[in-house]
């Protein structure tokens, strides 16, 4: 069985810096791109950032973009995102996602069940 | 990027009734598109995708059509399940982007 378990979430400071994890299980990680989805409170899925099954290919959203580092640990299993330079508008759930076809379309099969990320003073 | 629009915000529907929900693409992205599900405090759950093709475990009642930049999502029959929030998302070029969603309420 697939399964994304995000972790590190929690209340940081505008300027401020997190690192989220997502453990991944049930799956051969190393064969399989990877995505973060975030999720403002009451707002609409915003997709943040993407990794190649290597790690060679990485694509951010603008909104991100020379903020937050998407990375991979193939040995360890295991998806990150390093956000920096946090603003408030950053707040929101963050996701990994895994599409269904391996080094197919990005479409999002499966989910973890979030991190939660605030950004307060 | 391209820009895709869900219509309406919010649908009120009654059970048993028929739901179409609507989603616009800015520009053309052939057939590559996904709905979602999401419940309140779950993760979005894959519907459809390639337009039409219904995802593993997904009920003969959730249909998609359109291609180029108008699609449509159909539940036939609304079961109590299915009052949640709907998302589509293209699929055809980076960035990929979802629709603002759609929420499909009791009447």
């Amino acid at each position: 069985e697939v399964q994304l378990v995000e972790s590190g979430g929690g209340l940081v400071q505008p300027g401020g810096s997190l690192r989220l994890s997502c453990a991944a299980s049930g799956f051969t990680f190393s064969s399989c791109e990877m995505s973060w989805v975030r999720q403002a409170p009451g707002k609409g899925l915003e997709w943040v950032s993407h990794i190649s099954s290597s790690g060679t290919t990485i694509y951010y959203a603008d909104s991100v973009k020379g903020r937050f580092t998407i990375s991979r640990d193939n040995a360890e299993n295991s998806l990150y995102l390093q956000m920096n330079s946090l603003r408030a508008d950053d707040t929101a759930v963050y996701y990994c996602a895994r599409p269904l076809y391996s080094g197919g379309y990005q479409i999002f099969n499966y989910w973890g069940q979030g991190a939660l990320v605030t950004v307060s003073p | 990027e391209i820009v895709m629009t869900q219509s309406p915000a919010t649908l009120s529907v009654s059970p048993g009734e028929r739901a179409t929900l609507s989603c616009r693409a800015s520009q053309s992205i052939s057939g590559n598109l996904a709905w979602y599900q999401q419940k309140p405090g779950q993760a979005p759950r894959l519907l459809i995708y390639g337009s039409s093709t219904r995802a593993t475990g997904i009920p003969a009642r959730f249909s998609g059509s359109g291609s180029g930049t108008e699609f449509s999502l159909t539940i036939s029959s609304l079961q109590s399940e299915d009052f949640a929030v709907y998302y589509c998302q293209q699929y055809n070029k980076w960035p990929l982007t979802f629709g603002g969603g759609t929420k499909v309420e009791i009447k």
